[in-house]
């Protein structure tokens, strides 16, 4: 079975400021997949950035990288030079072969950017 | 943005309906999943498909059924629905480009009163 936890409900950043959430993760499966996902308002959910577990470097996709740290199954997202439009709720998420490669997902943080 | 389709967007319907959300999507995906999304947000699978004639029920026991008869499309059916349905519908679907992301719809927000 797998668990994705977020520990953080809500969190908030400055316009321009660098934020890092938070999510950790279960499973005992050696091949699996770890995403960010982006849930804006009224909006449609979107990819920010995955990482395949083989790879050991970081993945990063722009303004958004990620923190993969294996051995202790944690996965946080930083968010440099927010802007405005990063607002959204984000959801972390995993996923391994023996589950038909569904998405698990975090409960989810919600991030305000304050101008 | 993907090709994956949600109709209708938004429906309000009485308990003991009959409802079918409608799911499409274009790029040729083999899997397809239905996701269902509480009001305080929270993500469950209800359903997913890898392909043609093949579906399997996920995690959350949602009352609902789907079918597979196209590629594309990927229906997801309350026989009766009730006020513990409502929630947002999620559609998604993943192509086997070996980075299994899931491209999601616009949703469909279903209240059932």
């Amino acid at each position: 079975a797998q668990t994705v936890t977020q520990s953080q409900p809500e969190m908030s950043v400055q316009e321009a400021e660098t934020v890092t959430l938070s999510c950790t993760y279960d499973t005992s499966e050696s091949d699996y997949y770890l995403f960010w996902y982006k849930q804006p308002p009224s909006r449609q959910m979107i990819l920010v950035i995955r990482q395949e577990a083989y790879k050991q470097q970081n993945a990063t996709e722009n303004r958004f990288s990620v923190n993969f740290q294996k051995a202790a199954k944690s996965f946080s997202l930083k968010i440099s030079d927010s802007q405005l439009g990063d607002a959204a709720m984000y959801f972390c998420a995993s996923t391994t072969p023996t589950s038909g490669y569904a998405l698990n997902f975090g409960k989810g943080t919600s991030l305000l950017v304050t101008p | 943005e993907a090709d994956i389709y949600q109709t209708p967007r938004y429906l309000v319907i009485g308990t003991g309906k009959k409802i079918t959300l409608e799911c499409s999507q274009t790029m040729g995906h083999d899997k397809m999943y239905w996701y269902q999304q509480d009001p305080g947000m929270e993500l469950h699978l209800i359903h997913y498909s890898y392909g043609v004639n093949s579906t399997e029920k996920g995690d959350l026991s949602s009352e609902s059924t789907v079918s597979r008869i196209r590629t594309e499309h990927f229906p997801l059916t309350l026989e009766s629905a009730r006020p513990s349905h409502t929630s947002q519908y999620l559609c998604a679907s993943s192509g086997d480009r070996g980075s299994y992301e899931q491209y999601f719809g616009p949703g469909t927000r279903l209240t059932v009163t």
